[in-house]
């Protein structure tokens, strides 16, 4: 079964405007961890962000900042004031307590323009 | 801290062929571990380490495939003879602990067998 549901299209998106990239996942297990990484065109996975199943506020790093919304087991990454730098494809992945695999989704394409 | 080290970048071979990846984790973390990603199937655990000693190993696709870590410092992935369908990006991450702790990926190896 499929943990990490990550179902947008490629997205364009206007340099300065932000973005929201969308991310269900699947678990019985009521600790878990949430993570998104990014992949540019030069292939490497940089880690971006980290929710925690019991973190009360939503997690933030700068410009990019997660919708946690637990009971809708919704991990949504929001990037604000795009960059073109921003452009990349975008993971999310989830690891359940006691379990050091990472489940990642499909991955969201996203194109930032001028 | 120069981050984790794979080698080749690059590897191109003939079915048949035995290739081996290396992998340098970053100094002082206890976990290592062995990602494939193919446009079919997405970013796939293959195998992770703890302290050395290999913990699971479920993703490994079949008996050509083997991995080592000789120490801490050093690991090997090897398959032995590679077949065109293992043509794929290889990435190695590690990290410093388990639970919270993300994954720090190195750049990744592109294998291409002809």
């Amino acid at each position: 079964a499929q943990k990490i549901t990550q179902t947008q299209p490629g997205m364009f998106v206007q340099e300065k405007e932000a973005v929201t990239l969308d991310c269900t996942y699947d678990t019985s297990d009521p600790s878990y961890g949430l993570f998104w990484y990014k992949q540019p065109s030069s292939g490497e996975m940089i880690f971006l962000i980290y929710q925690g199943s019991y973190d009360q506020q939503n997690a933030t790093e700068g410009r990019y900042s997660l919708n946690f919304q637990k009971a809708r087991k919704s991990a949504n990454l929001v990037i604000s004031a795009s960059q073109l730098g921003d452009s990349a494809m975008y993971f999310c992945a989830m690891r359940e307590e006691g379990n050091n695999r990472l489940a990642f989704g499909k991955g969201n394409q996203v194109v930032v323009i001028p | 801290d120069a981050g984790v080290i794979q080698s080749p970048r690059h590897e191109v071979t003939e079915m048949g062929q035995e290739v081996t990846l290396r992998c340098k984790p970053i100094s002082g973390h206890d976990y290592l571990f062995w990602y494939r990603q193919t446009m079919m199937r997405g970013l796939e655990l293959l195998i992770y380490f703890n302290n050395n000693v290999p913990i699971d190993d479920s993703g490994m696709p079949e008996d050509r495939f083997s991995a080592k870590m000789p120490n801490a410092s050093f690991s090997t992935l090897k398959i032995q003879p590679s077949e065109p369908r293992d043509s794929a990006v290889y990435f190695c991450a590690s990290s410093l602990l388990e639970g919270v702790d993300e994954q720090f990926f190195g750049p990744g190896t592109r294998l291409t067998v002809l």
